[in-house]
């Protein structure tokens, strides 16, 4: 079984409408990020949390909202899609960690199109 | 805004060659890290090298790191087909609380 879990794996859906992703993770990890991938930027962080009551923004949070349910939970929210949320989106994880980030470990990923 | 920047972003080899790929970032770091993606796929995580580090092994991969001229290094060696991926390197800035940013990314093709 994957560590980290993303639902749906595949979304089409229309312009205006709310759409939820979801991420579970069994690993154990306190901290959980969104991100998301277009062709040629790389990927973008979302939104992070490091644990169930810490909800950061990251570079591009605006037309997003997340829900850290519990520490091993934590769900995207486009509230109104738009064509331009087209794009391949990541959760991962990480370990607490004193100092400096611990390597992350990522789901397979949300291919989302929005018509 | 991308910190790390991948360099060639594309690169095709045969199968037995050796591959470089070069990361450079713009601030001072913790540490880099270098993932790989296959189409598809999420990230795996290949291996991290702290800012007081300068060279790392893993197996086939060799990271460098020169703090001085903000840049690393990742050599693939006797690459195999399997290492068809695309490549990131992302860094762990000093002061970001604890955020990577990721680069662009390098695809890398190995052929028979």
């Amino acid at each position: 079984d994957a560590d980290v879990t993303q639902t749906p794996r595949n979304r089409i859906t229309k312009t205006g409408k709310r759409i939820m992703l979801e991420c579970s993770q069994t690993k154990g990890h306190d901290r959980m990020y969104w991100y998301r991938q277009d062709p040629g930027l790389g990927l973008r962080l979302i939104y992070y949390s490091f644990d169930v009551k810490d909800i950061n923004k990251g570079e591009i949070s605006d037309g997003y909202s997340v829900s850290r349910q519990a520490q091993a939970k934590f769900s995207l929210s486009l509230e109104s899609a738009i064509p331009n949320q087209t794009a391949l989106y990541f959760c991962a994880t990480s370990d607490r960690t004193g100092s400096g980030n611990q390597p992350q470990h990522f789901g397979d990923g949300t291919r989302l199109s929005i018509l | 805004s991308q910190q790390g920047e991948e360099d060639p972003q594309a690169l095709s080899i045969q199968e037995g060659e050796n591959a470089t790929m070069n990361c450079s970032y713009k601030t001072s770091i913790n540490n880099l890290q270098w993932y790989r993606q296959n189409s598809g796929r999420g990230l795996v995580h290949l291996i991290l090298i702290r800012s007081n580090e300068r060279e790392k092994h893993s197996g086939r991969l060799r990271v460098t790191l020169d703090t001085s001229k903000k840049s690393s290094s990742l050599l693939i060696t006797a690459s195999r087909a399997a290492d068809t991926a695309s490549y990131f390197c992302a860094t762990d800035g000093a002061g970001t609380a604890s955020k990577l940013t990721f680069g662009t990314g390098t695809r890398l093709q190995v052929t028979l």
